[in-house]
């Protein structure tokens, strides 16, 4: 068990180009989130999946963000004509959840993908 | 999710006790408090959380007050590697729901030798 491994751990991109990152999660873990952190301030909520399905998105998801989880393995965030206000820390959690042990549910978080949008 | 209140920052010399209090006056009578804590450069951290009793593990203890409207995370014996920012959140945990785990600012806690 090696842990959430995110690449790549860098990004610089030029404003307008797209980028995709990917997480892999602890191997078995049922589910996955995506949050985003800016300079100084906590992580924000984005988006999650059980398994394949993406059951919730924040509002803060834009229509330029996508997020698929194929076969309920690892994911990928795809941020298409990227923008300055894009910069940010992208983080992946993953947990394992059987039934009523959701009430425990405990994220293991990979260490990001810093994206530079210049 | 209730909102919390954590100072911006502590120090503590290593080999004490450190104690990081955290407000949530509003906190509802289902709702966890859960403390994660992020090191420079690394994703958060789950520490401990509990409803009401106090609990403890390997990582550190987790005192809510009766009321359950403030709570302290104690890590007894600081090193320098527990320099972090630490955050106190509070959620509802449904059985089927996400860990929508909304974080403030936190406290940076510095270790110092």
């Amino acid at each position: 068990d090696t842990g959430v491994s995110q690449n790549p751990r860098h990004k610089i991109t030029k404003r307008g180009q797209n980028v995709t990152f990917r997480c892999d999660p602890i191997s078995e873990h049922n589910r996955l989130y995506w949050y985003r952190q800016t300079l100084g301030q906590g992580p924000e909520f984005l988006t999650y999946f059980q398994n394949e399905a993406q059951l919730e998105k924040s509002r803060l998801l834009s229509d330029r963000f996508s997020a698929e989880r194929p076969k309920g393995s690892f994911s990928t965030l795809e941020i298409q004509r990227t923008e300055q206000g894009d910069s940010a820390m992208y983080l992946c959690a993953s947990s394992l959840v059987r039934g009523a042990e959701a009430t425990n549910e405990k994220l293991f978080f990979g260490s990001g993908t810093q994206l530079s949008v210049l | 999710d209730a909102k919390t209140t954590q100072p911006p920052s502590m120090d503590c010399a290593e080999g004490r006790a450190a104690n990081l209090p955290c407000n949530h006056s509003t906190i509802s009578g289902n709702e966890y408090v859960y403390w994660y804590r992020q090191i420079h450069s690394q994703g958060p951290q789950y520490i401990i959380h509990g409803l009401k009793n106090n609990e403890t593990n390997e990582m550190a203890s987790l005192i809510i007050t009766e009321d359950r409207k403030s709570s302290t995370l104690i890590l007894p014996h600081a090193t320098l590697r527990d320099t972090a920012v630490y955050y106190c959140i509070v959620r509802v945990a449904w059985s089927q729901g996400a860990q929508k785990l909304v974080f403030g600012q936190g406290t940076r806690l510095t270790i110092n030798p």
